[in-house]
């Protein structure tokens, strides 16, 4: 138990679907980031907040939304996924700005169908 | 760039040691990290270290650090079948009001009897 906590652990959905991926730290931090890992492939920086403000947006696609309501919960909303947007998304906090370690949640092992 | 390379596979026999290498080609960094991921698991933070330290130990773990190459190694003593998992390198640099975290692609380390 890491203090970040990823719902749900599975997800499948159809490409015309729209669904949000929640995760929740209790661990005090201020910084939340989103992460994809696919097969074979070095985890990738999807977004990060930053005292609730959005800091780092890596030439995302727009069909990924994130949201931060606030500095426990971060939100990554879905909405006509592609089949190549399988994979597990992980999600992480930390306490920025002198923030040596990020405790990352168990993932959301998404499918698209 | 910003790349961290892993190799891809090691096995090794139970009670051995494991040494998992790893390299990087940007010298900014300012703390390198072993994660290890068990299956179906999220990102645990085993380790990390600082850009001015050359070795950390913390009980079966020893992380070596050649700043002059560029060459992080993360040595696993007396190796358990538990141990087997798939370990990620990660350097970060505080940038923007956050620790970014690049990601190697990750070593599989298989134990076996």
């Amino acid at each position: 138990e890491t203090g970040v906590t990823q719902t749900p652990r599975h997800l499948v959905m159809g490409m015309t679907n729209k669904k949000s991926l929640k995760c929740e730290q209790h661990l005090g931090h201020n910084a939340m980031y989103w992460y994809k890992q696919s097969a074979k492939k070095p985890l990738e920086l999807m977004f990060v907040y930053s005292l609730e403000e959005r800091v780092e947006n890596n030439s995302v696609p727009s069909r990924f939304s994130p949201e931060c309501p606030n500095s426990s919960h971060l939100f990554l909303h879905l909405h006509t996924l592609q089949p190549e947007d399988s994979a597990l998304y992980l999600c992480a906090s930390s306490q920025a700005p002198v923030d040596t370690e990020a405790f990352f949640g168990q993932g959301t092992r998404l499918t698209v169908v | 760039g910003e790349d961290v390379e892993q190799s891809l596979f090691l096995s090794v026999r139970e009670g051995d040691s494991s040494v998992i290498n790893c390299t990087y080609t940007d010298s900014s960094s300012t703390y390198l990290y072993w994660y290890k991921q068990e299956p179906g698991a999220g990102l645990q933070l085993l380790t990390y270290i600082f850009s001015n330290m050359d070795m950390k130990q913390d009980q079966r773990l020893t992380v070596l650090l050649n700043k002059k190459d560029k060459h992080l190694s993360l040595r696993i003593a007396d190796t358990q079948t538990g141990d087997s998992a798939i370990y990620f390198c990660a350097k970060g640099a505080f940038s923007g009001g956050y620790n970014k975290l690049i990601f190697g692609a990750g070593t599989r380390l298989a134990v076996h009897p």
